[in-house]
């Protein structure tokens, strides 16, 4: 079966990065691209940008161009997700999610979730 | 960007009543809408998509209707389980992908 697992909650200094790792199982990791989508504390969800896993090339969205890197490692199936420059309003939810078409075709809506990794930003 | 605006933010419905829920985008996404489920903890499940479509394992008292900028999900019979809160997604205007505001669904 298809699972996404995230790795565990952070706390970051605000200027500081985090790097968020999503490892992939059950299904072929390449055919699928993988988006991220944040959720801030009792507020809605947000994209940030995908990544082709085949290709490594990325689209983020124009908010968080210059401060996000997502990148892929195949040989291990995972796909990681790094914001730069933290405030304190990226404290959210970040959420790895399989797009639903097949590479190469994207489909832009998400049928598999990880769990959810918290990152909190704090002085 | 398109705007996706949801209405109600909540609804209070009791359990086997059919509920309504509504997502209006800024601009036409012809039929590229998504509406996902999230309970308390809990990611998002993919309940539809291309506006009618239901994911894989949804029952069949979820439904959604609509195209261009007006959109609809109703459930039939509200189960205790389906309290929980509900995005729309347009993936018309992609790479751009944006969600509703969310409207949450509770017991009256």
């Amino acid at each position: 079966q298809v699972q996404l697992v995230q790795s565990g909650a952070e706390v970051k200094k605000p200027g500081a990065s985090v790097k968020v790792s999503c490892k992939a199982s059950g299904y072929t990791f390449t055919g699928y691209y993988m988006h991220w989508v944040r959720q801030a504390p009792g507020q809605g969800l947000e994209w940030m940008g995908w990544i082709n896993p085949n290709s490594g090339g990325t689209n983020y969205a124009q908010k968080f161009q210059g401060r996000v890197t997502m990148t892929r490692d195949t040989s291990i199936s995972t796909a990681y997700m790094e914001l730069s420059r933290l405030r304190s309003d990226d404290t959210a939810v970040y959420y790895c999610a399989r797009d639903d078409g097949y590479n190469p075709w994207a489909y832009y809506y998400f049928d598999y979730w990880g769990q959810g990794t918290l990152v909190t930003v704090s002085s | 960007e398109i705007v996706m605006t949801q209405s109600p933010a909540t609804l209070s419905v009791s359990p086997g009543e059919r509920a309504t829920l509504s997502c209006r985008a800024s601009q036409s996404v012809s039929s590229n809408l998504a509406w996902y489920q999230q309970k308390p903890g809990q990611a998002p499940r993919l309940l539809i998509y291309g506006a009618s479509t239901r994911a894989t394992g949804i029952p069949a008292r979820f439904s959604g209707s609509g195209s261009g900028t007006e959109f609809t999900l109703t459930i039939s019979s509200l189960q205790s389980e389906d309290f929980a809160v509900y995005y729309c997604q347009q993936y018309n205007n992609w790479p751009s992908l944006t969600f509703g505001g969310g409207t949450k669904v509770e017991i009256k």
